[in-house]
């Protein structure tokens, strides 16, 4: 159980286009979806908080309007790059909260995206 | 602001060699700690919640211990498919997980 899945898994793209990465809890509901991106042998940097129905909250230093969340069901969160530069490549992974295990995440398999 | 810090940074083992992974934090109100397990390229794998000093929680060659300060992953007898970086994680007030550095270990058979 608690199995949450990223598509796509990797990602190529243009500066300048935008792209998007879906979320999914597969086999339970999610009150709480995280965005999280990690650099190379860093740890894991949480860039926002998205709750079913409502406006993401966004962490210090991260665009809003670069990064787009939208959590559209208990069960599926998106994340668009807008106009994507070099600087956005890195590798960035999602992480759902179950309405019965309040503190417990479970994350996904994560997305590298690159842009050229 | 919550901080957590793990130790060490990287750990080599010969395969049946157990050792210890410390992670030491400080939180205001903690409502769980947490272990996870990352293979490269991949997103983190939940281990454990721990959530009150002197619970412990196991599963195959893995334990995990926690205090008022500071929480264990003991490895006993480690293969080389527990090679892998380790993540802690806590949580407090508004449920966002606040991860240390991570502690990559190597098994060598």
């Amino acid at each position: 159980g608690a199995v949450v899945s990223q598509h796509p898994s990797w990602v190529i793209c243009k500066s300048g286009t935008s792209v998007k990465i879906e979320c999914r809890s597969l086999d339970f509901q999610a009150t709480t979806m995280f965005w999280y991106r990690q650099f190379p042998k860093q740890s894991l940097m949480l860039m926002a908080t998205s709750n079913e129905g409502s406006k993401a909250t966004y962490e210090q230093g991260v665009e809003k309007d670069k990064f787009l969340i939208n959590h559209a069901s208990l069960t599926l969160s998106t994340l668009t790059v807008t106009s994507a530069h070099p600087e956005d490549s890195s590798f960035y992974i999602c992480s759902a909260r179950a309405l019965v295990k309040r503190y417990e995440q479970y994350f996904g398999p994560g997305t590298r995206l690159t842009v050229t | 602001e919550d901080q957590v810090t793990q130790s060490p940074e990287a750990l080599r083992l010969q395969e049946g060699e157990s050792s210890s992974l410390n992670c030491s934090y400080t939180v205001s109100g903690l409502r769980g700690l947490f272990w996870y397990r990352q293979d490269p390229g991949k997103g983190p794998e939940f281990l454990f919640t721990l959530y009150s000093a002197g619970e412990e929680k196991e599963k195959e060659r893995l334990k995990a211990t926690l205090t008022k300060k500071e929480s264990f992953l003991h490895i006993t007898a480690p293969k080389p498919e527990d090679s892998a970086t380790y993540l802690c994680a806590v949580s407090s007030n508004d449920y966002k997980l606040s991860f240390g550095a991570g502690t990559t270990v190597t098994v060598r058979a």
